[in-house]
């Protein structure tokens, strides 16, 4: 099946510096990718939806200029956490639909980001 | 926004059928029920999906009913590695909202 790949799975970073977290769809091609993030014992909130070569789409509430999200090719979406806080330390997911078989969305193993 | 409402929590015996409730009422006629699992610290994991017949594969059965403002998942044979946090999720567009899931136990 379809396979989603997040790098990396955990990441520690100090506060005030910049985490990058990539997203591959490693067989299929993927026009739209989304993020999300995770809290402990609460249920995913999607952030953003990313288009290959337009600007993402940000949900209510997210921060643009922290949470920056590049789409350059049809396989690679990253999330750019910058400035980091403790408080966005939490479990980041992607996932991607297929274009050709788009019955289901592939998940990502999810990025422990812990800000210290 | 998350347009299911789930019980938080489940328990079931190994072995027996686990029969997760979904309710959406505000569904429209063209939007899919999806349902996914999470097992910790992991991404979710598609199980099955559908519009408005009942739906079967090598996971899990989808019982729709009638007027699509409700759905359950059903498990046939429980094990201990189902235990997980199960979504039921209305597809918006092309994106899901994940509402709170229930966390089902299986009990040895």
């Amino acid at each position: 099946g379809a396979v989603v790949s997040q790098h990396p799975s955990r990441v520690i970073c100090k506060s005030g510096t910049s985490v990058k977290i990539e997203c591959r769809s490693l067989d299929f091609q993927a026009t739209t990718m989304f993020w999300y993030r995770q809290f402990p014992k609460q249920s995913l909130m999607l952030m953003a939806t990313s288009n290959e070569g337009s600007k993402a789409t940000y949900e209510q509430g997210v921060e643009k200029d922290k949470f920056l999200i590049n789409h350059a090719s049809l396989t690679l979406s990253t999330l750019t956490v910058t400035s980091a806080h403790p408080e966005d330390s939490s479990f980041y997911i992607c996932s991607a639909w297929t274009v050709l078989r788009r019955t289901e969305a592939f998940f990502g193993q999810g990025t422990r980001l812990t800000v210290v | 926004d998350a347009k299911t409402t789930q019980p938080p929590s489940m328990d079931c015996a190994e072995g027996r059928a686990a029969n997760l409730p979904c309710n959406h009422s505000t569904i429209s006629g063209n939007e899919y029920v999806y349902w996914y699992r999470q097992i910790h610290s992991q991404g979710p994991q598609y199980i099955i999906h559908g519009l408005k017949n009942n739906e079967t594969n090598e996971m899990a059965s989808l019982i729709i009913t009638e007027d699509r403002k409700s759905s359950t998942l059903i498990l046939p044979h429980a094990t201990l590695r189902d235990t997980a946090v199960y979504y039921c999720i209305v597809l918006v567009g092309n994106q899901f909202y994940f509402g709170t899931g229930t966390s089902l136990t299986v009990i040895p």
